[in-house]
């Protein structure tokens, strides 16, 4: 199946620096969406964009949807301990039968020094 | 709101065994599910897409008569892996999807490891 270009594949950071990641797709998406996986444990929604241009804050993290609508990122301000885990994209479409399934991006795994 | 439950969480069988896996949706009433495995260090790959009261929808490469998939309810879907071998091993979640704030979101389970010996 499809997956989505997520990058970076992994970041290794100080506590309370910014992170970045980003996902790109060669075909377009009516929804983006950013989740977190702990592991051994299913993903947990963080933000969803639903319009191109779109810029979506939740507490420290901050993602927007691509003018294009084939790419999104997500910004974390001042790290803590608790955003380690793996970080995905995600992208929907809808089609006339309703909303499809998601297609994943690779994943970030955010790891914090202390 | 929106919780989505799985069970079981963990299981173990033998090769050639069939193993059920049950996703329900506790607060809210889904029309669709949606079936996902996972390997490990790998990202999700969606399976199926399974609708009440109708025969789910299979993604290219993902074999019918071996992941079968029943949502007899708006609560509650089941996944069977049957005649389950060593490559069969994975996450399998599953999600459920809602409107919710004015469109629809999916929410997921917390995912069942199942392991063939």
């Amino acid at each position: 199946g499809q997956q989505l270009n997520q990058s970076p594949q992994s970041m290794f950071i100080q506590e309370g620096e910014d992170v970045s990641m980003n996902c790109t797709s060669s075909s377009i998406f009516n929804t983006w969406l950013w989740y977190k996986q702990d592991p051994g444990e299913g993903p947990v929604l963080l933000i969803a964009l639903y319009k191109a241009g779109e810029l979506t804050s939740n507490g420290r993290l901050t993602a927007q949807f691509g003018i294009t609508r084939k790419d999104s990122f997500l910004n974390i301000s001042a790290s803590i301990p608790s955003d380690v885990g793996i970080y995905f994209c995600a992208g929907q479409r809808v089609s006339g039968g309703g909303a499809d399934g998601l297609t994943f991006g690779k994943g970030t795994h955010l790891i914090i020094q202390p | 709101g929106a919780v989505v439950s799985q069970h079981p969480s963990r299981v173990i069988c033998k090769s050639g065994t069939s193993v059920k896996i049950e996703c329900r949706s506790l607060d809210f009433q889904a029309t669709t599910m949606f079936w996902y495995r996972q390997f490990p260090k790998q990202s999700l790959m969606l399976m199926a897409t399974s609708n009440e009261g109708s025969k789910a929808t299979y993604e290219q490469g993902v074999e019918k008569d071996k992941f079968l998939i029943n949502h007899a309810s708006l609560t509650l879907s089941t996944l069977t892996v049957t005649s389950a071998h060593p490559e069969d091993s994975s996450f399998y979640i599953c999600s459920a999807e809602t409107w919710r704030e004015y469109t629809d979101t999916q929410y997921f389970g917390p995912g069942t490891r199942l392991t063939v010996l």
